[in-house]
């Protein structure tokens, strides 16, 4: 089977820089997916990992370990928009078209 | 371009009454996902298009949910009846050819309450 464990809440200050970790069990793994969702709205793609290494875009960065079954997205100079939902998400399948979600964590920002 | 066009956005029935939700995915992607997502957690697979070919619907509750994609476009998901614990956001999202690992493209979601 496949499941993902991230942690269920994180609190962080305005401008520092905050981790949420991911682990994962799957097979025929793809990749890793980060996604923001705001409270009401829809899920919107962040970053995709397939091989090891970090990703960066902008302030966010996201890391993937392949061996170690794991991968984390960092947040850089936090602002309070950034308070959202933040899912990592494996892929597998065909064409890595098969995404499975993890429950979410909870970020939220405080000045 | 437009994005992922889902309706109702709203949807209040009572319970063992039928619903339908629609879903328009952005032109050209060949891959439709419905995903349902109870409050606090995350998105949880319902079924997969490839064109109109449904490839992965091993997730979906096939006594009361059913699935159409005609002519590889617009899709369908149906509940018949509803039960109180089919309250969710159900989410339509698509993804082009290869782009499997860029990301989906989510719709709003259409949140339903069964009463």
């Amino acid at each position: 089977g496949q499941s993902l464990e991230q942690p269920s809440e994180v609190t962080a200050v305005e401008g520092a820089i905050v981790q949420i970790n991911c682990t994962y069990q799957t097979s025929g793994f793809y990749g890793l997916s980060w996604y923001q969702q705001h409270d009401g709205g829809a899920p919107t793609f962040l970053s995709y990992n397939a091989l090891d290494g970090l990703e960066e875009t902008g302030r966010f960065s996201s890391f993937l370990s392949r061996s170690d079954s794991y991968g984390y997205l960092l947040l850089q100079e936090l602002q309070m928009k950034d308070s959202a939902s933040y899912f990592c998400a494996v892929s597998s399948g065909s064409s890595a078209s098969k995404i499975i979600f993890g429950s979410g964590t909870r970020l939220s920002i405080r000045p | 371009e437009a994005g992922v066009v889902q309706s109702p956005r709203y949807k209040i029935i009572e319970k063992k009454q039928p619903v339908a939700f629609w879903c328009n995915p952005i032109s050209g992607h060949n891959t439709l996902y419905w995903y349902r997502q109870n409050l606090g957690q995350g998105p949880e697979l319902l079924i997969r298009y490839e064109n109109e070919e449904a490839v992965d619907d091993s997730q979906l509750p096939k006594d009361r949910f059913s699935a159409e994609r005609l002519k590889g476009v617009d899709s369908t998901l149906k509940i018949q009846p509803a039960e109180l614990g089919d309250s969710a956001v159900y989410l339509c999202a698509s993804s082009g050819p290869g782009q499997g690992s860029h990301g989906y493209t989510f719709g709003s979601g259409t949140r339903l309450t069964v009463v």
